[in-house]
């Protein structure tokens, strides 16, 4: 089954303690994104990879970091996490030059 | 991004056809029309796509009006499954430029079935 899957589901944290949440993808996609949802915000961009190694800032990527050593990998890196950091975080691939993309079922993540 | 407006809310009874509105009167001539739903507690879920003529797919049909300014997202059938967040987002046509795919997702229209 084409899936994207996000790891964990759920988290609580504490501030300033390194995190990572994990997103691979099983369609042999090229891109891959991050987005938050804040209610009245709306998701916002926070990273995009268009391939393996190619990375890059979306709207909100202050606090953030990605890496894409594997074309279906793509975490997500809180070095130092804070409570503006709660949220609900998808992760996003599409084949390129697709319309279609395909979203994770979500991390929500708390910050104390 | 051009922008999209749309009702915060709607109902409709289950099994009765669903008309979802969108107006994007700022639309450029290749933007592509997209909707994507959000079911309560899952991530965003591609419904459907057009350019100018009317669509139909498995989950929809996408009606768009003639001069682009507007366009309907048209549930044949809802069921209690249909409840969802629905968001219209307009789109540069992905082929001919791979860049960032970002969709810009609005407020949407909060749909509920009524059963």
């Amino acid at each position: 089954e084409a899936q994207v899957t996000q790891n964990p589901r759920y988290l609580i944290t504490v501030t300033g303690k390194k995190l990572t949440v994990t997103c691979s993808q099983n369609m042999n996609h090229e891109y891959m994104s991050w987005y938050r949802q804040d209610p009245g915000l709306g998701l916002r961009q926070i990273y995009y990879s268009m391939n393996v190694e190619v990375t890059d800032k979306g709207d909100v990527p202050e606090g953030y970091k990605v890496s894409r050593k594997e074309k279906r990998n793509f975490p997500l890196i809180l070095e130092s996490p804070s409570p503006n950091q709660t949220s609900l975080y998808f992760c996003a691939s599409a084949r390129a030059r697709a319309h279609e993309q395909y979203f994770g079922p979500g991390t929500r993540l708390t910050v104390t | 991004d051009a922008k999209t407006t749309q009702p915060n809310s709607m109902e409709s009874n289950e099994e009765e056809p669903v008309h979802l509105p969108c107006n994007h009167s700022t639309i450029s001539g290749t933007d592509y029309i997209h909707w994507y739903r959000q079911l309560p507690s899952q991530g965003p879920e591609y419904v459907i796509h057009g350019l100018t003529s009317n669509v139909n797919n498995r989950m929809a049909s996408l009606a768009i009006a003639e001069d682009r300014k507007s366009s309907t997202l048209i549930l044949h059938r809802a069921t209690l499954r249909d409840a969802a967040v629905y968001y219209c987002i307009l789109r540069d046509p992905p082929v001919t430029n791979f860049g960032n795919e970002k969709l810009t997702f609005g407020t949407g229209t909060r749909l509920t079935i009524i059963p």
